[in-house]
């Protein structure tokens, strides 16, 4: 199975500040149709996870564009250029390139 | 507007069964993979399970392998995740959600299931 990690556990940020969070699998998720399986979510407090982040990079619709994935193969990272008071909550990166699909074991971000 | 409502969780004794339903809605349900995620105490993610949209294929985590089953009714637009031999680290809330674009992209609200005698 593929692991994942996410570094850091926890992140105080401040507003208008920016914030990164790291994820690495323990193979690469690029699969040969060219396409990175590697997503990224955000759970707000009370709620259930959305979408922020799909195939790497792409933004899913609705997110603000303070937010943004890079990374290719093992490591990726996801952004948040200004931090604002509503992105606060869990982030988790998670794998989709093969069963048994697999989760970060999150980030939590919370205002200083 | 996507709506997926997840429903049939509850308190059961360790080796008894569960049958979760996830009504959908709001888009063409027949024409996507489904997928149950756990969340544990600690808010932990766990993936448990993803169907094809015409349950031809599915996949389980090995730790639910040989006891949980995932089916669903297309012409009900209802996804279905029937468990047995229910142990205390099934507990957490269950979400279905929708798969597209390589991503869950919608999530339902969740039903809870505790195992515990």
């Amino acid at each position: 199975d593929i692991v994942m990690t996410q570094s850091p556990g926890s992140l105080p940020v401040t507003p208008g500040e920016p914030a990164s969070i790291s994820c690495r699998s323990t193979q690469s998720l690029l699969h040969s149709n060219g396409h990175t399986y590697l997503d990224w979510y955000l759970q707000k407090p009370g709620q259930s996870p959305q979408l922020l982040i799909y195939l790497g990079s792409h933004r899913a619709s609705g997110v603000p564009d303070r937010f943004s994935g890079s990374g290719s193969g093992t490591d990726f990272t996801l952004k948040i250029s200004r931090v604002e008071a509503e992105d606060v909550g869990l982030y988790y990166c998670m794998q989709t390139l093969q069963a048994p699909h697999t989760f970060g074991p999150g980030t939590k971000v919370d205002i200083k | 507007e996507v709506q997926l409502v997840e429903s049939g969780g509850g308190l059961v004794q360790p080796g008894g069964s569960l049958r979760l339903s996830c009504a959908a809605s709001g888009f063409t349900f027949s024409s996507h993979w489904m997928h149950w995620v756990r969340q544990v105490p600690g808010k932990r993610l766990v993936w448990v399970s993803r169907i094809n949209s015409d349950a031809t294929e599915r996949d389980y985590a090995d730790s639910v392998k040989g006891r949980f089953t995932i089916s669903r009714d297309n012409s009900q637009n209802t996804l279905y995740l029937h468990m047995f031999s229910l142990r205390a680290e099934d507990t957490g809330l269950y979400y279905c959600a929708r798969h597209s674009m390589g991503a869950l992209d919608f999530w339902g609200q969740g039903t809870v299931v505790t195992v515990s005698s």
